[in-house]
């Protein structure tokens, strides 16, 4: 069983949708939970971090971590063309080393 | 200013042959991460560097492949005997903190072929 899980998708959604993007995990030990977003052929880059559980809000994007299910959601409201990327959700137990684990991501494309 | 760079952004190679990757992390950035990232793979966690040492090396996938960091700075990941299943983006992260370095900034990658 692999450490996350996240669907690959991909996603479609019409411009100013609500997209729901959500990884799960196995390992109860990890604390840290990042949210990366990927355009093509560029680096992830870091979208937002929670430590530990509950939400956290930032602009257009909410990220959610339930620990006691083991499951993380990335909201993203009135989406724009522009979100239009590779999501890729990461986690750690001890927030360094070589303990980062990233899901597969899932694709969005948000239709104008 | 300015992010981290990777050098080169394409290789292509023959199967057989050593290939060297370079990454130049931010400036003052004390952390180095290498990841290897394959089409519908997640990243996948190749070393890291804490300064010019590298306390764990478990996730390099063979005895070809060997990393360095010079300086506190500049890295590379060397692949020797290149096979077609090393084809991949190699990706090049750094982060400014020693302790807790979840705050990546990752470079475009170089996307490796190995034919």
């Amino acid at each position: 069983q692999k450490e996350v899980e996240q669907d690959p998708g991909p996603l479609s959604v019409p411009e100013g949708a609500i997209v729901s993007l959500n990884c799960t995990y196995s390992n109860s030990a990890f604390q840290y939970f990042m949210w990366y977003r990927q355009y093509s052929r560029k680096g992830p880059e870091l979208l937002m971090y929670t430590y530990s559980s509950g939400n956290k809000e930032d602009g257009r994007f909410t990220a959610q971590v339930d620990k006691s299910s083991k499951y993380i959601s990335l909201f993203i409201r009135d989406s724009q063309p522009s979100d239009s990327a590779t999501y890729l959700c990461a986690m750690s137990a001890s927030g360094t080393g070589n303990q980062f684990y990233f899901g597969t991501g899932t694709s969005l494309t948000v239709i104008p | 200013g300015a992010g981290v760079s990777q050098s080169p952004s394409n290789k292509v190679t023959e199967k057989g042959k050593d290939v060297e990757l370079r990454c130049d992390p931010i400036s003052g950035h004390t952390a180095l991460y290498w990841y290897r990232q394959s089409l519908g793979q997640g990243l996948e966690f190749l070393i890291y560097f804490q300064g010019n040492s590298a306390p764990d090396k478990s996730g390099l996938p063979s005895d070809r492949f060997s990393a360095e960091r010079t300086g506190g700075s500049v890295s590379t990941l060397t692949i020797q005997r290149t096979q077609q299943e090393d084809s991949a983006v190699y990706l090049c992260a750094s982060s400014f903190y020693r302790t807790i370095t979840y705050e990546q900034y990752f470079g475009p990658g170089t996307r490796l072929t190995v034919t």
